[in-house]
């Protein structure tokens, strides 16, 4: 079937140093590529999300940007701040469903 | 503005018992609707979406099932627990299929 990998499983930065997620997808009809934050203990929300029309989009220090051809698309936070800890969730959607990562555990050392 | 609502929050459950999980959404109309597992540790695994009343679409073939008797509820059931269905569930809606999801609370299931 069809499936999203995500890399790492777990990623340790410096306070204010850059950190970077990435994912690859298997369905080549995907056009809608989420990345949502689940803090510990609540539940998951939407930080950005990009379609398969642009290649890069930004939001204030978060930008994801997306390669059709090699079917990756990751997640860039710059700037990285305490509360930018937790776990990020990549997902590849076409028609009416997503495929999720496995997540990806973001440590902010201080 | 728009609310989810699951419950409940958590549950214990002995194998071979019946489940039923309730979710429903305020403030909007004719919502997408899934039902989500999460494993500890892991990502989130499509179970169940809805696109209208009446109207599911299974993902992957379990122990599960899923109802929408009305516009803004979407139930998850099942007649007899496994072991193996203990995880945390989490209900989502969204206006358009590949949207914004909005999660509720989710309910935490062991099974015993």
């Amino acid at each position: 079937g069809e499936n999203v990998e995500q890399h790492p499983s777990t990623l340790s930065v410096q306070e204010g140093d850059s950190a970077v997620i990435k994912c690859t997808y298997s369905d080549s009809a995907s056009n809608y590529f989420p990345w949502y934050k689940q803090e510990l203990g609540k539940r998951p929300q939407l930080i950005i999300d990009i379609r398969s029309n642009v290649g890069e989009k930004k939001d204030q220090r978060i930008a994801v940007t997306l390669n059709k051809t090699a079917k990756h698309f990751s997640l860039h936070i710059t700037e990285t701040q305490p509360e930018d800890s937790a776990v990020y969730f990549c997902a590849a959607g076409s028609n009416y469903q997503l495929i999720w990562g496995a997540g990806t555990k973001l440590i902010i050392k201080p | 503005s728009q609310t989810i609502h699951q419950w409940p929050a958590t549950l214990v459950q002995p194998v071979g018992s019946p489940l039923s999980l309730e979710c429903t959404v305020e403030g909007t109309s004719n919502p997408n609707l899934y039902w989500y597992r999460q494993a500890a540790g892991r990502g989130l695994q499509l179970l169940f979406y809805s696109v209208g009343i009446g109207q599911i679409s299974s993902e992957v073939p379990q122990n599960l099932s899923a109802s929408r008797p009305q516009d803004r509820q979407f139930i998850l059931s099942s007649k007899k627990l496994l072991l193996s269905d203990s995880g945390f569930y989490l209900c989502a809606w969204g206006e358009r299929p590949l949207g914004e999801q909005f999660f509720g609370p989710g309910t935490r299931l062991t099974v015993l």
